[in-house]
């Protein structure tokens, strides 16, 4: 069983740029969701899916969006870039959508300048 | 609005137990969990407490107080690769998950 993978690892982006970032979850995971993390803080959720559908949204303003595929992969899409949105990018994935225990992967760091 | 807080470091010697505190104030509260993560790596979860009580996990444990709003994380026989930052996260209604800012933990031989 192979964990949870994001790709890039490490990215750099011009402001008002348009990112996405994939993330491949664990076999069998149905859900999965998205955090930003800034340095030295603790993660912020952005969205959750479930089968496809986001079902879960944090206070990230529309121009953060997502997909969720039938193959339990996904992209987190940012469009406009800002400095501020230079950052950690996990995913997590779990199996249901109300699971507690959530697996993440490595990240990818994302730098706007 | 809604808030996880907990210390932001915490330095103990190897061998020794040490306790992280968390008190939340959330919209819905389904579960406290805790994560470990090591610079540079991803978060690993540690523990999970959905009613009151203790969660025993080998040298971890979770307690969890919800008319406190209150819960901890104790290390026990803390060893030096037990040196990261641990968070707690609350699970709310709509399926949001809150992090704290997290608490670097330092062990010194």
């Amino acid at each position: 069983e192979t964990g949870v993978t994001q790709s890039p690892t490490h990215l750099i982006k011009t402001r008002g740029q348009q990112v996405t970032l994939r993330c491949s979850s664990q076999s069998g995971h149905n859900t999965v969701s998205w955090y930003q993390q800034a340095l030295g803080q603790g993660p912020q959720f952005i969205f959750q899916y479930y089968r496809e559908e986001e079902n879960g949204r944090g206070n990230f303003p529309p121009r953060f969006s997502g997909l969720q595929f039938p193959n339990y992969s996904s992209e987190l899409n940012v469009n406009a870039l800002e400095l501020d949105d230079s950052a950690l990018y996990l995913c997590a994935s779990s199996l249901g959508e109300g699971d507690y225990e959530q697996y993440f992967g490595p990240g990818t760091r994302l730098t706007v300048t | 609005g809604q808030s996880l807080e907990q210390p932001s470091e915490v330095t103990a010697v190897e061998g020794a137990i040490v306790q992280i505190n968390c008190t939340y104030q959330t919209s819905g509260f389904y579960g406290l969990s805790w994560y470990q993560q090591h610079d540079g790596g991803a978060p690993t979860f540690l523990s999970y407490n959905a009613l009151d009580g203790l969660e025993e996990t080998g040298r971890f444990s979770s307690f969890l107080s919800r008319s406190d709003s209150y819960g901890y994380l104790l290390l026990q026989e803390l060893q030096m690769k037990d040196s990261a930052s641990y968070f707690c996260a609350v699970k709310t209604g709509g399926f949001k998950t809150i992090f704290g800012a997290g608490t670097r933990l330092f062990v010194k031989a």
